[in-house]
């Protein structure tokens, strides 16, 4: 079975520190997504990426940056956190085309004080 | 986006059918229509998805309506471990791009009582 790894399963940091979410794939999937999935708003898109230092925006990109140096590696980056990116983060991943699902990680839930 | 529409909660005993509906009447020939499960305290997890024609695989069958404009998820037998929100998506792959999104409506909450 395909595995999507998030490093970590509940971070808390202070406002204004810069975070990094790390997520894994082993299974050679071309495409990584990053959501948010905060209570009443359902899972928004962050940013997602289809190659290997290839990024797009989602539909709610301010605040976070990504990166991707490798293919099975998606970083998701909080330059200067804020209590308003408390919430639960969630990596997946597909491989090319649209014959298949989505892998989705455990998820980390962040909280910002 | 193409949007879904789904009720917003559903209820199920243990070992019957479970039906979920999805209307899409605003589908594109190029959307497939995707199912995702979310239990509690965990990440989605992918059910189903197919295109025009009826799906079956270990976890549910789809069943997809002639004009393409709604759907029905199908779990045969609910167990208790089947409670969860069930997303309806359409994955947009316009343009002939690799990385179709998905786009997350509210989804429908399952209860399955004993």
């Amino acid at each position: 079975d395909v595995k999507v790894t998030q490093s970590s399963r509940y971070l808390v940091k202070r406002t204004g520190e810069k975070v990094f979410l790390e997520c894994v794939q082993d299974m050679d999937h071309e495409n990584m997504f990053w959501y948010r999935q905060d209570p009443g708003l359902g899972l928004r898109l962050i940013y997602f990426s289809y190659d290997v230092k290839m990024k797009e925006k989602g539909d709610i990109p301010e605040g976070y940056s990504v990166s991707r140096e490798k293919k099975e590696r998606f970083s998701l980056i909080l330059e200067s956190a804020s209590t308003n990116q408390t919430s639960m983060y969630l990596c997946a991943s597909t491989p090319g085309g649209p014959y298949y699902g989505y892998t989705f990680g455990s998820g980390t839930r962040l909280t910002v004080v | 986006d193409a949007k879904t529409t789904q009720p917003n909660s559903m209820e199920s005993n243990e070992e019957e059918p479970v039906h979920l509906p999805c209307n899409h009447s605003t589908i594109s020939g190029t959307d497939y229509i995707h199912w995702y499960r979310q239990l509690p305290s965990q990440g989605p997890e992918y059910v189903i998805h197919g295109l025009t024609s009826n799906v079956n695989n270990r976890m549910a069958s789809l069943a997809i309506a002639e004009d393409r404009k709604s759907s029905t998820l199908i779990l045969h037998r609910a167990t208790l471990r089947d409670a969860a929100v069930y997303y309806c998506i359409l994955r947009d792959d316009a343009g002939g791009t690799s990385y179709g999104k998905l786009t997350f409506g509210q989804g429908t909450i399952l209860t399955v009582h004993p």
